[in-house]
């Protein structure tokens, strides 16, 4: 069926380092994408969206790509700081659908 | 301007019994969905409420039903819990028509 994945399960940065976490999608007819993160124990923290109409969107120091030729997903996070670390999800939304899928997610972690 | 509140934030029960988890969407918005999280796991798509009716379903037996109050409040009832139901139950708000998505904490699920 149709799935959302991540690249790598676990991301190690320096910080102040630029992240980038990858996210390849299937669905054709997704027409959402949205980047959360979840720190344990919390719910899924909304941090930028973009939609099928748009290749880039930027937010404070976060920024969206979206390459739908591939259709590939990436997430940069500039000069990354200790409070990045979580694991970071993509999660797109077809045409028709109501609900969201996300894929398995990738594990951030800032080293010192 | 509360955000969305679920009840209980965790729960203990045995197989074969029957729960009910709650939620409060965030201020404005009419729409409810629940997601079921395993560790280690994405979100996975339960149901979405809108109007009091179920508008779409997930891959998930009947055992999971739902019910959405005239407040827009909604609750989430497993019935013959299973071990393999212990999880992460979150629950998203929005407004239908629109996009952006707002995640609870959860109720985390055992099921011994």
């Amino acid at each position: 069926g149709e799935s959302v994945g991540l690249h790598l399960p676990t991301l190690s940065v320096q910080e102040g380092d630029n992240s980038i976490i990858n996210c390849a999608y299937s669905n054709s007819a997704s027409d959402y994408f949205i980047w959360y993160k979840q720190e344990s124990g919390k719910g899924p923290q909304f941090i930028i969206d973009i939609r099928s109409n748009m290749d880039k969107r930027q937010g404070q120091r976060v920024t969206v790509l979206l390459n739908k030729t591939v259709k590939h997903l990436s997430l940069q996070i500039a000069a990354t700081q200790p409070g990045d670390s979580a694991v970071y999800f993509c999660a797109e939304k077809g045409g028709g659908a109501d609900g969201l899928t996300f894929g398995k997610g990738t594990h951030l972690i800032i080293q010192p | 301007d509360a955000g969305v509140t679920q009840s209980p934030t965790h729960l203990i029960k045995t197989r074969g019994q029957q729960v009910t988890l709650r939620c409060s969407p965030k201020s404005g918005h009419d729409t409810v969905s629940w997601y079921q999280q395993a560790l280690g796991q994405g979100p996975q798509f339960i149901f979405q409420y809108y109007e009091e009716e179920e508008r779409q379903r997930g891959n998930f037996p009947d055992r999971f039903s739902g019910h959405q109050f005239p407040n827009y409040s909604s609750e989430l009832n497993v019935n013959a819990l299973l071990l393999g139901d212990s999880a992460l139950y979150l629950c998203a708000s929005s407004s239908v028509g629109l996009y952006g998505y707002t995640f609870g904490s959860g109720t985390r699920l055992t099921v011994v």
